[in-house]
């Protein structure tokens, strides 16, 4: 059975700090896909990154970055110079060829002005 | 562009009453579709998924039920409400499962 970690449930940190949030994946298959979502107070989740297993190339996009390593099988996310507007709930996914995605608990990120 | 419409945004039901929430999708075919819970304390729990009309898979046993009675329509229902099903439900399709899955806006259900 696959699982997602997350073992930050609260972050606070003042504006323009840079914060990271931890992922860590569980999972048999040698073909998955990852994924971030923020859910922002008013509730829709909105998709952020994909990343396919066999694709551990980081990427950057903006303020935001993520960082795959399979040999931690972890895909962490950080936010850099974090703004109010970053508040919100970030969830990890892991989908598998079932057409399910296992979620993470989420991390509450607060950014205080 | 695909769109996913949800409602309805906020429901107050009794304990007992029967419940039914709507999902529909534009802008694709054969869409795989999902109904996740989201009780307080943030887990995202997936209740239903289909991946074709009238093909439903069940992930929790409970008093919910979800039917496809169309390809691009998904049907969240319950004969009786319990307290227990108080939560934030969302619906969501996606491609296939090297795709991300793309949310609706979601439906806040109380039950007095």
């Amino acid at each position: 059975a696959q699982k997602v970690t997350q073992a930050q449930t609260e972050i606070s940190v003042v504006e323009k700090e840079d914060v990271t949030l931890d992922c860590v994946y569980e999972t048999r298959d040698t073909t998955y896909y990852l994924f971030w979502y923020k859910q922002p107070p008013s509730g829709e989740l909105v998709f952020l990154i994909r990343r396919n297993s066999f694709d551990e190339q980081n990427e950057i996009s903006g303020r935001y970055s993520w960082n795959f390593q399979k040999s931690t099988s972890s895909f962490n996310f950080t936010i850099t110079a974090s703004q109010v507007v970053d508040s919100a709930v970030y969830f990890c996914a892991l989908a598998r060829s079932n057409y399910k995605l296992t979620f993470g608990k989420g991390t509450l990120l607060t950014v205080n002005p | 562009s695909q769109t996913i419409h949800q409602w309805p945004a906020t429901l107050v039901q009794p304990v007992g009453s029967p419940l039914s929430l709507e999902c529909t999708v534009e802008g694709t075919s054969n869409p795989n579709l999902y109904w996740y819970r989201q009780a307080a304390g943030r887990g995202l729990q997936l209740l239903f998924y289909s991946v074709g009309i009238g093909q439903i898979s069940s992930e929790v046993p409970q008093n919910l039920s979800a039917s496809r009675p169309q390809d691009r329509q998904f049907i969240l229902s319950s004969k009786k409400l319990l307290l227990s099903d108080s939560g934030f439900y969302l619906c969501a399709w996606t491609r296939g499962p090297s795709q991300p899955q793309h949310f609706g806006d979601g439906t806040r259900l109380s039950i007095l």
